[in-house]
């Protein structure tokens, strides 16, 4: 399979713990971007890198969250001391270059108790 | 505050007939427009796209139109098919920076 994968696909945690999701992109994308879905909304944007520059973060994401893409290929989202409302769907995508078309994984569901 | 609106949380079609979905989004800088296709448990896919140089594009069954002066963009499926059922997002971007989604529209289209 040459989509994007993202593990774990689920993670259920308590809150206060940490947690990190991995993502890896089709192999010859250089962007890669994280959403964070919930209930009844849209994709969030939560980040996105190109090769292994952070080039944006969402003004809504807190301190507590921290991505990293260290050598341009996969992607890890840390989440640390999470919080009930950290429960959504995250969603990871690539592309290649400005394309505008992202390519998604199937997400990883994180829920917090 | 919210740029890219879709007002109609669900739509209801008999197979066979047009769906028409719909967008609207304030952020005059959006240069491209996409719509997606999610299933539960799967990860949106990528079904059509549209620059604002264009009005209409067209793939299949599917057209979406833009009107950039009203800041309006439909999706039309026709003919609807039950495999068409699942929940339609509306996405742009601006100078092919990150894409900004819509709430999604559930499209249910019965026999």
């Amino acid at each position: 399979d040459t989509g994007v994968s993202q593990d774990p696909r689920h993670k259920i945690t308590k809150r206060g713990q940490n947690v990190t999701f991995r993502c890896d992109p089709i192999s010859e994308h250089n962007r890669l971007y994280w959403y964070r879905q919930t209930l009844g909304q849209g994709p969030e944007f939560l980040t996105y890198f190109q090769n292994e520059a952070q080039l944006e973060k969402s003004r809504l994401l807190s301190d507590r969250f921290s991505a990293e893409r260290p050598k341009g290929s996969f992607s890890t989202l840390e989440i640390q001391r999470t919080e009930q409302g950290d429960s959504a769907m995250y969603l990871c995508a690539s592309s290649w270059g400005n394309t505008g078309e992202l390519f998604f994984g199937e997400g990883s569901r994180l829920t917090v108790l | 505050d919210q740029q890219v609106k879709q007002n109609s949380p669900s739509l209801s079609v008999q197979e066979g007939r047009i769906s028409i979905l719909n967008c609207d989004y304030t952020n005059s800088m959006f240069d491209y427009f996409l719509w997606y296709k999610k299933y539960p448990a799967e990860g949106p896919t990528f079904l059509i796209s549209i620059s604002s140089i264009k009005d209409k594009n067209e793939d299949g069954r599917f057209t979406v139109f833009l009107n950039k002066s009203a800041k309006h963009l439909s999706l039309h499926i026709v003919p609807s098919q039950p495999g068409d059922s699942a929940v339609y997002f509306c996405a742009a971007s601006a100078n092919t920076d990150k894409l900004i989604f819509g709430t999604g529209t559930r499209l249910q289209v019965f026999p």
